[in-house]
């Protein structure tokens, strides 16, 4: 049973900062890490899915990296916005790809 | 295209009642997975399901706990005689084939409350 931790719980920062969170998970029987987005009583909304360590991934002003043999991962969001505020999930997948373990996500509020 | 779909929103039962819960994959998808976020807790894997089979159910409660997937209709997780700790969010998602690397794309899940 994978164990995923997220940190920090949540964030507050101001607008145009930019900020970055951490998703921690076992390096060993890894196969892959999931980061969602997440507003409330919407669906979570995909962003990253990466497997090999040393991977980055950008999608706009958020981006995320993995390091797979220290079991860990991070998301940054340059300039933030707003709209940014959301809950920020990241889900490991240990020994198969479909059945994740989420963590209990970064609550991040970017205030005008 | 839709996103997944999942019905009812929100779903009040007293303790003993019976819930069904629906899910309607993506167009496309014919991958489902259920997953359970208990207060204060992360989203917990329950049970992943092809159409017309059930391929891992190793998260799922084993009494009063079912799922299905028809070959025509919605994915459905039936509780049966819920209990108070029944009450969570029930989430589902889908994807159109299982390979090596497969985004899981969520719906927004029915909040059961058990009274």
């Amino acid at each position: 049973i994978l164990n995923v931790e997220q940190s920090p719980q949540s964030l507050h920062v101001q607008e145009g900062d930019s900020t970055n969170f951490t998703c921690s998970f076992p390096s060993s029987n890894f196969y892959a890490l999931h980061w969602y987005r997440w507003e409330t009583a919407k669906s979570p909304e995909a962003l990253f899915v990466m497997t090999l360590n040393g991977d980055e991934k950008k999608k706009g002003r958020i981006s995320a990296t993995l390091n797979t043999k220290e079991g860990y991962s991070y998301l940054y969001i340059k300039g933030s916005q707003p709209e940014d505020s959301a809950t920020y999930l990241c889900a490991a997948g240990g020994g198969s790809n479909y059945k994740l373990t989420f963590g209990k996500g970064t609550l991040l509020t970017v205030n005008p | 295209n839709a996103g997944v779909m999942q019905n009812p929103r929100h779903l009040v039962r007293r303790r003993g009642q019976e819930a069904r819960l629906r899910c309607s994959p993506m167009k496309g998808h014919s991958h489902v997975y259920w997953y359970r976020q208990l207060p204060e807790e992360g989203l917990k894997f329950m049970v992943y399901l092809q159409k017309e089979n059930i391929i891992d159910e190793s998260g799922m409660p084993k009494e009063r706990f079912s799922a299905e997937f028809p070959k025509e209709g919605p994915s459905i997780l039936r509780i049966q005689q819920v209990v108070r700790g029944d009450s969570a969010a029930y989430f589902c998602a889908s994807s159109p084939r299982l390979a090596d690397i497969e985004t899981q794309y969520f719906g927004p899940g029915t909040r059961l409350l058990v009274l």
